[in-house]
């Protein structure tokens, strides 16, 4: 059973407009949530991350949104441009166990 | 350049020819970690190591051996590989914080075929 999941395997956005990507975990024991982007024919690269004992975290042009209670995260781009065009990875992970569990990725696509 | 490194980028073999994937760091990390991934399912642990010669199982380490004599160096050994292995493989370091999991550099990967 998958803890931490992203339900689009992809998403199409206009350049210039918001995307939107989602992420839902199970294990309440997750404290602490990460955005990996990754390229094809590349590693993934560190995004953007967030601590449970905050709601929003902003960099730049990126925000992650945490929502406890739901246990829901979602991350803003705007304005999308074509080079956010990537795959996304959510990842958790809770401070008492460093290991961290990822979702399965979301593709997004930026059209011009 | 901070980086991490994986040899081969691609590889192509037989069931039960034994192989290693190599991988190393230039960042004196203390932390390193195996995954692969397969579709819809994101990226799975394989094993992972603390330190030198501390090294422990993830979500799926059966078929795989790990070793982690040097700091810089994580070697991954498939002893008798097997269809099933067949995944995209990322090495990934880190330098673990005080009080959180600090963000992991990854290698660009390696794309295993078992035939």
């Amino acid at each position: 059973d998958q803890q931490v999941k992203q339900n689009s395997p992809s998403l199409s956005v206009q350049e210039g407009r918001i995307s939107i990507l989602n992420c839902d975990y199970t294990n309440s024991m997750f404290d602490y949530f990460l955005w990996y982007k990754k390229y094809p024919a590349e590693g993934p690269t560190f995004l953007i991350s967030i601590s449970s004992i905050k709601d929003k975290n902003e960099d730049g042009r990126f925000t992650v949104f945490l929502n406890k209670s739901a246990k829901h995260l979602s991350l803003h781009i705007v304005p999308s441009q074509p080079g956010d065009s990537a795959v996304y990875f959510c990842a958790a992970s809770a401070s008492s166990n460093y290991q961290l569990i990822w979702g399965a990725g979301t593709k997004l696509i930026i059209k011009p | 350049e901070a980086q991490v490194t994986q040899n081969p980028r691609y590889l192509i073999t037989v069931t039960g020819k034994k192989l290693t994937v190599t991988c190393s760091q230039n960042m004196n990390h203390e932390y390193m970690s195996w995954y692969r991934q397969d579709p819809g399912l994101g990226l799975r642990q394989i094993y992972y190591s603390m330190n030198v010669e501390v090294t422990d199982k993830g979500d799926v380490p059966e078929g795989y051996k790990v070793s982690r004599k040097e700091k810089r160096n994580f070697p991954l050994i498939l002893e008798s590989p097997s269809p099933n292995q067949t995944s995209l493989y990322f090495c990934a370091s880190s330098s673990p914080g005080l009080a959180l999991p600090d963000t992991q550099y990854f290698g660009p990967g390696t794309r295993l075929t078992v035939l």
